[in-house]
């Protein structure tokens, strides 16, 4: 069974620039949920894919935006970043009907 | 709404000590309840989970944490630490009946010394 994985690991992008970042999903998971992890803090709740379209959202401005893909894949679109958006940017997948989500290792997002 | 209070920020221990991390949440409505630990630049890996039943659920790793609704609590314990159990501790909630986010404590850093 192959679990979460994200990439890139690591990223440098300046101010104003765009960036994406991707997710597979474990093997059998329908629903893919992202979260941003600030130094020292928890995730916080970005948005969450179902089916391809977006299934809930967290207090996060419209210039992070996301895709599902029909293999349950996702992406992570951050337009117009600041200096605010470097973090560790977590996917997790799950089923639908269940609440436990598993996470990937994540993706470092460094803004200058 | 949800939030999640870690009141600990770092908890220092002698390995083969027993540690306590403490957690307690807020929600008008009833939620599942997770402990995850983070790894040094790793993601996120799930401890254990309460989802019904009985109130102490048993995890990986020799970790076990007791649910208390009337304190809403789910504190984690282990008997003896290792040193391996160095690490982040999240705890987290999310809404039953269809909830779709976790929210997340700000973590307890658990530091195990020789």
């Amino acid at each position: 069974e192959t679990g979460v994985t994200q990439s890139p690991t690591h990223l440098i992008k300046t101010r104003g620039q765009q960036v994406t970042l991707r997710c597979s999903s474990q093997s059998g998971h329908n629903t893919v949920s992202w979260y941003q992890q600030a130094l020292g803090q928890g995730p916080q709740f970005i948005f969450q894919y179902y089916r391809e379209e977006e299934n809930g959202r967290g207090n996060f401005p419209p210039r992070f935006s996301g895709l599902q893909f029909p293999n349950y894949s996702s992406e992570l679109n951050v337009n117009a970043l600041e200096l605010d958006d470097s973090a560790l940017y977590l996917c997790a997948s799950s089923l639908l009907s269940e609440e436990t989500q598993y996470f990937g290792p994540g993706t470092r997002l460094l803004v200058l | 709404a949800q939030s999640v209070t870690q009141l600990d920020s770092q908890v220092p221990v002698f390995e083969e000590a027993p540690v306590e991390l403490r957690c307690n949440y807020s929600s008008s409505v009833s939620v599942y309840l997770f402990w995850y630990v983070q790894y040094p630049n790793q993601g996120l890996q799930l401890l254990l989970k309460y989802l019904s039943g009985s109130t102490l659920v048993k995890g990986i790793n020799g970790f076990e944490a007791e649910f208390n609704k009337s304190q809403t609590s789910f504190h984690l314990r282990k008997p003896s630490v290792h040193i391996s159990d160095t690490a982040e501790y999240f705890c987290a909630v999310i809404a039953t009946g269809g909830g779709n986010k976790l929210t997340f404590g700000t973590g307890t850093q658990l530091k195990v010394e020789l």
